[in-house]
């Protein structure tokens, strides 16, 4: 159980366009979902925390109109990155949670974005 | 602001060693701690979760403990395979942010060869 699915895997867009990544909670609810971003070599950093039917809370230094959430059912949540620049090439990964604050996050397996 | 370090950044062993991967956190008042695996281009695998009120826990050939007070957490692999190749990932979850706030560690690359 507590199957997290990310898609697409990988996408590669020409600067200016807008990429949208889809997490899904398989198997159970998702009341809080998280974006994190990962650079090479680099540990995981958290971009923001959506409860589902409410705004997500950024993380400070992320732009909350250049990454836009949208966490509108307890299965989906969805990250937009708009007008992408090749700055923006990372891997980025989801998790999600069924609530309590001791509650393990369950990680989808990760979208890879380039951007050309 | 919680600062998560792992050492060493990558580690090459030769199958059967035993070996201790190190984190350390600088900030002890933490509610839990995680270790991770995360394959190359792969999401994260969650392998052992210690509570802030743990000492240790262990699961097949993996045993983790937790010194609070000192901010340190070891993950111990008995026996390595090459199927242990992977990347390792502490992290932290801060008492008192927000809802399961997880803080990373950079990682350790570990191979296993033959």
């Amino acid at each position: 159980g507590a199957v997290v699915s990310q898609h697409p895997s990988r996408v590669i867009c020409k600067s200016g366009t807008s990429v949208k990544i889809e997490c899904r909670s398989l198997d159970f609810q998702a009341t809080t979902m998280f974006w994190y971003r990962q650079f090479p070599k680099q540990s995981l950093m958290l971009m923001a925390t959506s409860n589902e039917g409410s705004k997500a809370t950024y993380e400070q230094g992320v732009e909350k109109d250049k990454f836009l959430i949208n966490h509108a059912s307890l299965t989906l949540s969805t990250l937009t990155v708009t007008s992408a620049h090749p700055e923006d090439s990372s891997f980025y990964i989801c998790s999600a949670s069924s609530g309590s604050f001791a509650d393990t996050q369950y990680f989808g397996p990760g979208t890879r974005l380039t951007v050309l | 602001k919680q600062e998560v370090t792992q050492i060493p950044a990558a580690l090459s062993v030769p199958e059967g060693e035993n070996l201790v991967l190190n984190c350390s956190f600088t900030d002890s008042a933490i509610y839990n701690l995680q270790w991770f695996r995360q394959d190359p281009g792969k999401g994260l695998t969650s392998l052992l979760l210690i509570q802030s009120s743990q000492r240790e826990q262990t699961s097949g050939r993996l045993n983790a403990s937790l010194d609070k007070s000192s901010g340190r957490s070891t993950l111990y692999i008995a026996a390595s395979q090459p199927g242990d190749s992977a990347t390792y990932l502490c992290a932290v979850s801060d008492r008192g942010s927000t809802l399961g706030r997880l803080y990373f560690g950079r990682g350790t690359q570990l191979t296993v060869w033959p």
